[in-house]
């Protein structure tokens, strides 16, 4: 079955204590992306990655790192968490950014920082 | 950059139908998506546009016009699992990246 999967799913966490959300997917797409989804804020871009070793900023990277050493995997990593980065997290692949590709969506990682 | 505004939140009737507008600024113009997100789910594709008019599909269509920087989404026979949140997203050229931007997303309430 094609999918986006994301782990973990709930996660809680303290201050300053580094931690990774995994994300994979088996439907061999060159495009994948972190978003963060905040009541009132949408959905909101924090990295992309268009290829193998190919990463860069989206709207909201700030405290947050990605790597794509492999093209099904882009993990997010949070080296030191703080209370406002308490938030849903959505990873997403795409086979391209060109005609009407849509993007396809993991079940999402909720995170709260205490 | 690119600024997208749809309404926050709407209510509507099962069986009737229901349109939710977004309007965008932006330049370099490639696109833009129509999504489904019930609560605490991921979001789900509806409907692409890129060029001027209507794409139908099923009881959900699209339409855009991009002189007006205006599109909405047409739901009929309204159900009540169509009570989510629907996002439009807009894709520009970034550079050459063609990012989408996601808008806040309308809440979609539909009551007996």
């Amino acid at each position: 079955e094609a999918q986006v999967t994301q782990n973990p799913r709930y996660l809680i966490t303290v201050t300053g204590k580094k931690l990774t959300v995994t994300c994979s997917q088996n439907m061999n797409h060159e495009y994948m992306s972190w978003y963060r989804q905040d009541p009132g804020l949408g959905l909101r871009q924090i990295y992309y990655s268009m290829n193998v070793e190919a990463t860069d900023k989206g709207d909201v990277p700030e405290g947050y790192k990605v790597s794509r050493k492999e093209k099904r995997n882009f993990p997010l990593i949070l080296e030191s968490p703080s209370p406002n980065q308490t938030s849903l997290y959505f990873c997403a692949s795409s086979l391209s950014l060109g005609g009407g590709e849509t993007q396809y969506f993991g079940p999402g990682t909720r995170l709260l920082v205490l | 950059g690119q600024n997208i505004d749809q309404p926050t939140e709407m209510t509507a009737t099962e069986g009737a139908i229901v349109q939710i507008n977004c309007t965008y600024q932006t330049s370099g113009f490639n696109g833009l998506f129509w999504y489904q997100q019930h609560a605490g789910e991921a979001p789900t594709f509806l409907s692409y546009n890129v060029l001027d008019g209507l794409e139908e599909k099923g009881r959900f269509s699209s339409f855009l016009s991009r002189s007006k920087g205006y599109s909405y989404l047409l739901l009929k026979e309204l159900q009540m699992k169509d009570s989510a949140s629907y996002l439009c997203a807009v894709r520009d050229d970034r550079g050459g990246s063609y990012i989408p931007t996601f808008g806040r997303g309308t809440s979609l309430i539909v009551h007996p």
